[in-house]
């Protein structure tokens, strides 16, 4: 067990549709990150947060935003959903936020848009 | 932008045998770092090497960076089916505020 929870596990919803994906990151850790890996692909970075403030951001779509609230944990939106937002969706968080940290991931979102 | 390619994608070898991913990026790294995803898991930590040409032992796993600090391996000796898995690297050069994901190599081990 990483100490990161990601809710929910498994979410399964329509094209157009709108979703929001939720982690807690382990006690301790400021920086929140989210990635999202396809079928049989990398992980590709989305975000991060560190204590609350976007700090980098990947090739994440305008159509896709997140946020990380006081008290840590993050959210991330994901709207007008299309068949190839279907995906696993990962949240990661370290202690620090300066790139090279260690990652503890949580156990994903796996999204299907149908 | 910085690209991080790993070879091979797939890789079958028999219980017993020998295994390395290899690991190069277009651009100098300042640390590379080496991840496990389980079957239907999540990546989990490794390790990180920083300084040019480090090597480092955890059992069976040797990891490696290159001099230049543009390339890095994992060697995994005498395989075991506990080894299955996808092998991510994931690198920080100077410039990026993140780590790049190389596209990982996914070990299927023949009992």
């Amino acid at each position: 067990d990483s100490g990161v929870t990601q809710t929910p596990k498994h979410l399964i919803t329509a094209t157009g549709q709108r979703v929001t994906l939720r982690c807690s990151p382990r006690s301790g850790d400021l920086s929140v990150y989210w990635y999202q890996q396809s079928l049989d692909q990398g992980l590709q970075f989305l975000i991060q947060y560190y204590n609350g403030e976007e700090r980098a951001k990947g090739n994440i779509l305008e159509r896709f935003s997140a946020q990380q609230f006081p008290d840590l944990h993050s959210e991330l939106n994901l709207s007008s959903l299309e068949l190839g937002d279907s995906a696993l969706y990962f949240c990661a968080s370290s202690e620090g936020w300066g790139g090279g940290e260690k990652l503890f991931f949580g156990s994903g979102t796996q999204l299907s848009v149908l | 932008g910085q690209q991080v390619m790993q070879i091979p994608q797939y890789q079958h070898v028999q219980e017993g045998e020998d295994f390395t991913t290899y690991c190069n990026s277009s651009t100098t790294l300042s640390n590379i770092q080496w991840y496990k995803q389980r079957p239907g898991g999540h990546p989990v930590f490794l390790i990180q090497l920083v300084k040019s040409g480090e090597v480092k032992k955890q059992k069976r796993l040797t990891f490696q960076f290159g001099e230049a600090k543009k390339n890095s391996s994992l060697h995994i000796t005498a395989t075991q089916t506990t080894d299955v898995g996808t092998y991510f690297c994931a690198g920080l050069s100077g410039s990026a505020r993140q780590l790049t994901f190389g596209s990982g190599t996914q070990l299927t081990v023949l009992p």
